[in-house]
């Protein structure tokens, strides 16, 4: 069976780093890529950037570009989201999914989300 | 970035009705569209890929349509558990692969 699991939710205050995860299982980590999604609270999906695990190919979406990190460890089978430092706005839910190519494809399996709060 | 248009944004529908979701993509994406449902709380689901291609599991009462820039997502015969929110997605332009905005289905 599929899985990406995600690391669990987060508190933070504006200003500090954090990194969440995802891990893959059931299947080959290294022949698909993995997305990130962001879902702000009441709001709808967003597309953040996505990353082929074998040789780190990474494509952001412009929005995002600078905001965030995208990396992945095949060893540990993960991919990482990261943010050296929290604004208010990044407050939000963070999916992971998987997809067979960066383009002309779709996200066929998704990580349960990480809720980052960030708050004073 | 290509903007994707969905509408309506929220309908009202009973048990066993036909309803249609609508999706506009700003430029021709062939028919890389893609539609998922969401259910509160919980991840998003795949439910049609490539326009019109269903995902595997995913009840026939479901289907896609379209091409270019206009794209449809019908559900015949409505379910208890089909009320939740559906989202396109283009995967034509990347980066970014865009959503629509989602359409809230509820309960009449």
């Amino acid at each position: 069976e599929v899985q990406l699991v995600q690391s669990g939710a987060e508190v933070k205050k504006p200003g500090e780093s954090l990194k969440i995860s995802c891990e893959g299982s059931g299947y080959s980590f290294t022949t698909y890529w993995i997305a990130w999604v962001r879902q702000m609270p009441g709001k709808g999906l967003e597309w953040m950037g996505i990353i082929y695990p074998r040789d780190s190919d990474t494509r952001y979406s412009p929005s995002f570009q600078g905001q965030v990190t995208i990396s992945a460890d095949t060893s540990l089978r993960s991919a990482y989201l990261e943010w050296s430092s929290l604004n208010f706005s990044d407050t939000a839910t963070y999916f992971c999914a998987r997809s067979k190519a960066a383009g002309g494809n779709y996200l066929d399996s998704w990580g349960q989300g990480t809720l980052v709060a960030v708050s004073s | 970035d290509i903007e994707m248009t969905q509408s309506p944004s929220s309908l009202s529908a009973s048990v066993g009705d036909i309803i249609t979701i609508t999706c506009r993509s700003s430029r021709n994406v062939h028919n890389y569209v893609n539609w998922y449902q969401q259910k509160p709380g919980k991840a998003p689901k795949l439910l049609v890929h490539t326009a019109s291609s269903l995902q595997s599991g995913v009840p026939s009462r479901f289907s896609g349509s379209g091409s270019g820039t206009d794209f449809s997502l019908t559900i015949t015969g409505l379910q208890p558990e089909d009320f939740a929110t559906y989202y396109c997605q283009q995967s034509y332009s990347n980066p970014p692969l865009t959503f629509g905005g989602g359409t809230r289905v509820e309960i009449k």
